[in-house]
């Protein structure tokens, strides 16, 4: 049973301290995304991927945001220092190409206080 | 203007109507359509694509695009209290000089009444 897989599930942490979540994408797929859902702001995307090399990450803020994938496998999204202001739900999402729709992981739902 | 327009709802179907979702683009290069279902606390997920003008039907579901018109639109078929969620229409414009521009719809609640 392929799927998009995300640790942590859920997240609690204190401002200005450094969250790091993590994306396990389906085998096989070469393009993951990073999206942050919130009800005022709906499904933003943040930054995404192709064959592990980033192609957009004009969503993300450049300052306390960082996206990388250090191999097929892993694709991870660290926010340093958190704000309270970052509490969203964060999806990982991967696809093979521009015509196949994109698979959801089940989201890291991070609450800074 | 956002560039991917939905009704937000809550759009109210009667069990076993037929729901109909619409959404609409404002980049004409958009080339990739997608619908996603999205249960609450859940995330999204895909049901059906579609990239020529006219029908697509998968089960009880139909898509249809109208470039033309810039509009794609979901059809839910004899609705089932199960097809209550939150429904997310999703564009991709591609480009030459990189994979492309990808947005999402803000997304139609369709609460089904039995």
């Amino acid at each position: 049973d392929a799927r998009v897989t995300q640790t942590p599930r859920d997240k609690v942490t204190e401002m200005g301290q450094e969250v790091t979540m993590r994306c396990q994408p389906i085998l096989g797929h070469n393009t993951v995304f990073w999206y942050r859902q919130t009800m005022m702001q709906g499904l933003e995307l943040l930054a995404y991927f192709r064959n592990r090399a980033p192609l957009d990450d004009s969503g993300m803020p450049k300052d306390r945001f960082s996206a990388e994938m250090p191999d097929a496998t892993l694709a991870t999204l660290k926010i340093q220092p958190s704000e309270p202001r970052d509490s969203a739900v964060y999806f990982c999402a991967s696809g093979l190409g521009r015509q196949d729709g994109q698979f959801f992981g089940p989201g890291t739902r991070l609450t800074v206080l | 203007q956002k560039e991917v327009e939905q009704n937000s709802g809550p759009l109210s179907v009667p069990e076993g109507a037929i729901a109909s979702l619409n959404c609409t683009y404002s980049d004409r290069g958009s080339q990739s359509f997608f619908w996603y279902r999205q249960y609450s606390g859940k995330s999204p997920e895909l049901i059906m694509s579609i990239y020529s003008n006219g029908d697509k039907e998968d089960g009880r579901f139909t898509a249809q695009l109208n470039k033309a018109s810039q509009y794609v639109s979901l059809l839910i078929r004899d609705s089932q209290p199960s097809d209550s969620a939150t429904y997310l229409c999703a564009v991709i414009t591609f480009s030459t000089d990189s994979w492309g521009k990808l947005q999402f719809g803000a997304g139609t609640q369709v609460v089904v009444t039995p």
